[in-house]
């Protein structure tokens, strides 16, 4: 079965909204990321986050190992943040090295 | 930044030719990955390695074989491509603990 639930799969939002995007894994792991993917289809960066909050700008990531769950929050969001939301995490295979599987995203949408 | 570049960035094969998609990096990250992207199934791992000239099988490895003949480039290669592996293809690497870097992509049109 799937190994990342993210969560909803889509979102419309009125610009200045703020959204909580979210991420559930069924399986303990090492660490987690979160990534945007602009509509044209590069991947970006947003968070290396294992554990804790991290804050970089209007957006704030919350993970929870020990609840495997993990949340993206946009605060005042801008046109320019449509795009999907995605959360990897990484396991370890022991002598295979580390795998990073990913949820399916969320398609986010800011309206004018 | 860490620079992971993908050639050819888009592609049409034939079925049943062989394809062979190549990476470069160029940061001496230890993990190269191989991704392929279709609509509603999000990014699934097809081979990834941790050493050059070790590959390991990801989620989704038949009809793909990759090589990591080196620390920096790592190749997907189908050597009989079908109408089913048309989808977007997605080459990344890191170190250790770290964040992910992601080429650009390659579009890969099997006809």
């Amino acid at each position: 079965g799937q190994q990342v639930q993210q969560s909803p799969a889509s979102l419309v939002l009125q610009e200045g909204e703020n959204a909580e995007l979210q991420c559930n894994f069924s399986t303990s792991l090492n660490s987690m990321q979160w990534f945007y993917q602009r509509p044209e289809g590069s991947l970006v960066s947003l968070f290396y986050n294992p554990s804790g909050t991290k804050q970089s700008g209007r957006l704030t990531s919350t993970t929870v190992i020990k609840e495997r769950r993990s949340s993206l929050h946009i605060s005042s969001s801008q046109i320019t943040d449509s795009g999907t939301y995605l959360c990897a995490m990484e396991l370890n295979y022991g002598g295979s090295g580390n795998k990073l599987i990913f949820g399916t995203g969320t398609l986010l949408s800011v309206k004018p | 930044e860490a620079a992971v570049t993908q050639s050819p960035r888009s592609k049409v094969a034939v079925t049943g030719g062989k394809v062979t998609l190549s990476c470069h990096q160029t940061n001496n990250h230890d993990y190269m990955y191989w991704y392929r992207q279709d609509t509603g199934h999000g990014l699934r791992l097809i081979h990834y390695s941790y050493v050059a000239d070790s590959t390991e099988k990801g989620d989704i490895p038949d009809g793909y074989k990759a090589s990591r003949p080196s620390q920096e480039n790592f190749s997907l290669i189908l050597e009989l491509a079908s109408l089913s592996q048309t989808a977007v293809y997605f080459c990344a690497s890191k170190q250790g603990a770290n964040t992910l870097y992601f080429g650009a992509g390659t579009r890969l049109s099997v006809l």
